[in-house]
């Protein structure tokens, strides 16, 4: 049990184009997911906190603007990176949080998105 | 603003050596959990510690949470070739991680 699962696994896109990256959670339901980025040989840095229902919270320096995230249903989170630069390029790696596992977390297989 | 502080933050040894990471911080969380992660794949949760003084043992992995909730280490016994990874810890309240130990374990 608790599977995440991300679509796609990589992208490669023009600069200027959007991207939306998927998460879901395969055998439970998440009212929290977050997503991380990270970066060549570093460790996961959280952009933001997705909450079902309302607006996603992200932590500070995370353009908001710039990394859409959506969290309709209990099972699907995106993120969106909109206008997307070069320097975007990086490892997206969304997590669920299991309420009735003590909220432990479970990591998706993550997405590497290259920005041409 | 919460820090986490691993260490080392490389390690590169002989198969069958022993090795503690560390993961040392100021706050003070309710869990931290250990993950491993390979290379282009998200992270796998190892252990969660949520008890000040807790020590869990998972196979040839022993972790510990200090006793102020603030500190954590993992320690490897006999390391083999399969245990190289990238280690992290993870503290809450939110998920926040520390940097990462880089171990290459060499046959």
């Amino acid at each position: 049990g608790a599977v995440v699962s991300q679509h796609p696994s990589w992208v490669i896109c023009k600069s200027g184009t959007s991207v939306k990256i998927e998460c879901r959670s395969l055998d439970f339901q998440a009212t929290t997911m977050f997503w991380y980025r990270q970066f060549p040989k570093q460790s996961l840095m959280l952009m933001a906190t997705s909450n079902e229902g309302s607006k996603a919270t992200y932590e500070q320096g995370v353009e908001k603007d710039k990394f859409l995230i959506n969290h309709a249903s209990l099972t699907l989170s995106t993120l969106t990176v909109t206008s997307a630069h070069p320097e975007d390029s990086s490892f997206y790696i969304c997590s669920a949080r299991v309420v009735q596992k003590d909220n432990e977390q479970f990591f998706g297989p993550g997405t590497r998105l290259t920005v041409l | 603003t919460q820090l986490l502080e691993q260490s080392p933050q490389f390690l590169s040894i002989q198969e069958g050596e022993n090795l503690t990471v560390y993961c040392n911080s100021s706050s003070v969380f309710s869990s931290l959990q250990w993950y491993r992660q390979e290379p282009g794949e998200g992270p796998v949760l190892l252990v969660t510690v949520v008890t000040g003084g807790e020590v869990k043992k998972l196979k040839r992995l022993t972790f510990q949470f200090g006793d102020a909730r603030k500190d954590s280490s993992l320690h490897i016994t006999a390391a083999q070739p399969g245990d190289t990874g990238l280690y992290l810890c993870g503290g809450y309240n939110k998920l926040i991680f520390g940097a990462g130990t880089r171990l290459a374990v060499h046959p």
